[in-house]
């Protein structure tokens, strides 16, 4: 799986926008970008996936780069609740037995009043 | 709306002892998986298991056993505790086929070691 560059920490203001950057700039053509989040002290949970355009669900959006290089998510407006570690993977599209999930260090976003 | 369910939040054993962590998931999910988050290591997977029966050792699963006898069940067994052994364990599971729905996880179980 290709390997993820995300900054260690963020701050963001409540109610404004957060975005958080990812790079992962060995991704290849059949792998997938995923977004998690883990709240302190509760298992990560699942926000987001693309492969090339750009998504949004209820929780985010995620901006792709053309070159597929890097990948933003986007909070729109951030609560105190999104406080939380957010994990960037890149790993292909197919859920087997060769395919794992693999966590790196995440950025640690606070939200503040 | 709990889908993935650990038996317990929080855990203390005793050195030696041999500990059982079972996880439970309502999702009819074929892969199972368990992790373990330590601070400044971040999640490191011990075992899964892609079918009943079926197991694979993760990156780190020396210390450790699991079993997977029902398709919802799969348990973390710990054959004989030690204090390094202490950290959060994460329980996980997926469908098999694209990965259209992610992982998901459990509450996860603290487990200190004295």
């Amino acid at each position: 799986d290709a390997k993820t560059t995300q900054p260690p920490s963020m701050d963001c203001a409540e109610g404004r926008a957060a975005n958080l950057p990812c790079n992962h700039s060995t991704i290849s053509g059949n792998e997938y970008v995923y977004w998690y989040r883990q709240i302190h002290s509760q298992g990560p949970q699942y926000i987001i996936h693309g492969l090339k355009n750009n998504e949004t669900n209820e929780m985010a959006s995620l901006i792709i780069t053309e070159d597929r290089k890097s990948s933003t998510l986007i909070l729109p407006h951030a609560t105190l609740r999104d406080t939380a570690v957010y994990y960037c993977i890149v790993r292909v599209g197919v859920n087997n037995a060769g395919n794992m999930l693999t966590f790196g260090g995440g950025t640690r976003l606070m939200v503040k009043p | 709306d709990v889908k993935v369910t650990q038996s317990s939040r929080y855990l203390v054993k005793r050195t030696g002892e041999k500990v059982f962590l079972e996880c439970v998931q309502d999702m009819d999910h074929e892969n199972m998986f368990w992790y373990r988050q330590d601070p400044g290591l971040g999640l490191r997977l011990i075992y899964f298991s892609y079918d009943v029966k079926m197991k694979e050792k993760g990156d780190i699963p020396e210390g450790y056993s699991v079993s997977r006898e029902k398709k919802e069940r799969f348990s973390l067994i710990l054959e004989s505790a030690s204090t390094n052994q202490t950290s959060m364990y994460l329980c996980a599971s997926s469908p098999t086929g694209h990965l259209f729905y992610g992982y998901t996880f459990g509450s996860g179980t603290r487990l200190t070691v004295v």
